[in-house]
């Protein structure tokens, strides 16, 4: 089975700090995603990447950066955190090269304060 | 623009009550279309993918159809377990994303 892990469930952080959330997938998928889900509004892309060192951005990339130096791990970085990025963050992955069906995480349960 | 609307947004069933989700969508051309299970606090886990209108898979209590503008999401006889919010989401052909539905949570009482 697939299975994909991200760093920490629930996350208390302060407005201005920076924030890292890890994802890391043992399936040797190419395709990473970084997705945000917030009641009514579904989930909304963030970045995605294809390959290691490769990122796009998704629907709503202000405000976040990625990483993917290893194929298994993708972070997300908050630059500065806002409270208007509290949510739950979840990653994917893939293996399909047209990105079909996606592995989620867990998520974590971002809160800034 | 493409778009996915789920309904209803929430569902109750008695146990053993069959019913339907819908997804309609609209897209410039369909690479696919995914149905998700979601339980509360966990991540979206995959159930299936259809690719053309007619086609239609199942999983045990569950079968997904799809026509040219919408999906369904079958539960005959749900129970308790069957609990759980499900996401459609849906792939295009000329772009990278999958655009994702706000989901239908459904509640089945014992």
């Amino acid at each position: 089975d697939v299975k994909v892990t991200q760093s920490s469930r629930y996350l208390v952080k302060r407005t201005g700090e920076k924030v890292f959330l890890e994802c890391v997938q043992d399936m040797d998928h190419e395709n990473m995603f970084w997705y945000r889900q917030d009641p009514g509004l579904g989930l909304r892309l963030i970045y995605f990447s294809y390959d290691v060192k490769m990122k796009e951005k998704g629907d709503i990339p202000e405000g976040y950066s990625v990483s993917r130096e290893k194929k298994e791990r993708f972070s997300l970085i908050l630059e500065s955190a806002s409270t208007n990025q509290t949510s739950m963050y979840l990653c994917a992955s893939s293996s399909h090269p047209a990105m079909y069906e996606q592995y989620f995480g867990p998520g974590t349960r971002l809160t800034v304060t | 623009e493409d778009q996915v609307t789920q309904s209803p947004e929430a569902l109750r069933l008695q146990e053993g009550e069959s019913s339907s989700l819908n997804c309609s969508y609209t897209v410039s051309g369909l690479r696919g279309l995914f149905w998700y299970r979601q339980d509360p606090g966990k991540g979206p886990e995959f159930l299936f993918t259809l690719y053309s209108a007619g086609e239609e898979k199942e999983k045990e209590r569950l079968k997904a159809t799809l026509t040219k503008k919408e999906s369904f999401l079958h539960i005959t006889a749900p129970k308790p377990e069957d609990s759980a919010t499900y996401l459609c989401a849906v792939r295009n052909t000329g772009g990278f994303k999958t655009i994702f539905g706000a989901g239908t949570r459904l509640f089945v009482k014992a």
